[in-house]
């Protein structure tokens, strides 16, 4: 069965420190892996995305990196700010026809200033 | 302007009643969405249409109907609301089955 395991489950930071989340899969075949921002009572938004041959994608703060021999993500967010609380998810399309998505269920990260 | 709007963004109602969920997108999207993210906001699909034809179906309850008139709508229909469906029902889309899924704002759904 196709699985996405995110953590830490939740996470407090201090304004302007740094923080690593991380995303483990066993989703296969793999076609690409998404990190989503959900911002409390709004859709989730997308970060980036990760195909089999990226090990790195930065997304301003953000930087994403997949190993896919080990089947791992991790999302860095660097020089946390406020705005930044929010749940970070972890996607993962397989490449069926389908291209059907497993999702983590989330890390929720709160700045505190 | 918006997207994938959804609506109505919120909707308390009883127990047994039945209940639509509407959901329109102007990105020009093949793909279309439902997914459910229940109170401890873990998100579920539910549905996915690809130019209005059902690819995705996760054992959703029949009570559950989705409705694709055509590709840049997909509508929720709830038959026989139940205690366990309050939750945030997200429409989102997509180009195609394997791009980036753009969501709407959520339907908060609260049953009583």
């Amino acid at each position: 069965k196709n699985q996405v395991e995110q953590s830490p489950q939740s996470l407090i930071i201090l304004e302007g420190k740094n923080c690593t989340l991380q995303c483990n899969y066993t989703v296969s075949p793999f076609s690409n892996l998404r990190w989503y921002k959900q911002d409390t009572g709004r859709g989730p938004v997308s970060l980036t995305i990760m195909t089999f041959s990226e090990n790195t994608k930065s997304n301003g703060r953000y930087t994403a990196t997949l190993d896919a021999d080990t089947k791992q993500s991790s999302l860095h967010i660097t020089a946390s700010q406020l705005s930044d609380s929010a749940s970070y998810i972890c996607v993962v399309r397989d490449n069926t026809n389908a291209g059907k998505s497993t999702f983590g269920d989330g890390t929720t990260l709160t700045v505190k200033p | 302007d918006t997207a994938v709007s959804q609506t109505p963004k919120y909707l308390v109602t009883q127990m047994g009643n039945d209940k639509s969920i509407k959901c329109e997108q102007n990105l020009g999207h093949d793909t279309m969405y439902w997914y459910k993210q229940d109170s401890k906001k873990f998100l579920k699909i539910m549905f996915s249409y690809n130019n209005k034809e059902l690819i995705i179906n996760e054992t959703v309850p029949n009570r559950f109907s989705p409705k694709s008139p055509d590709k840049a709508h997909l509508n929720l229909h709830i038959n026989s609301l139940e205690l366990g469906d309050s939750a945030v029902y997200f429409c989102a889309s997509s180009r195609g089955p394997k791009t980036e899924a753009f969501f709407g704002q959520g339907t908060r759904l609260t049953v009583v």
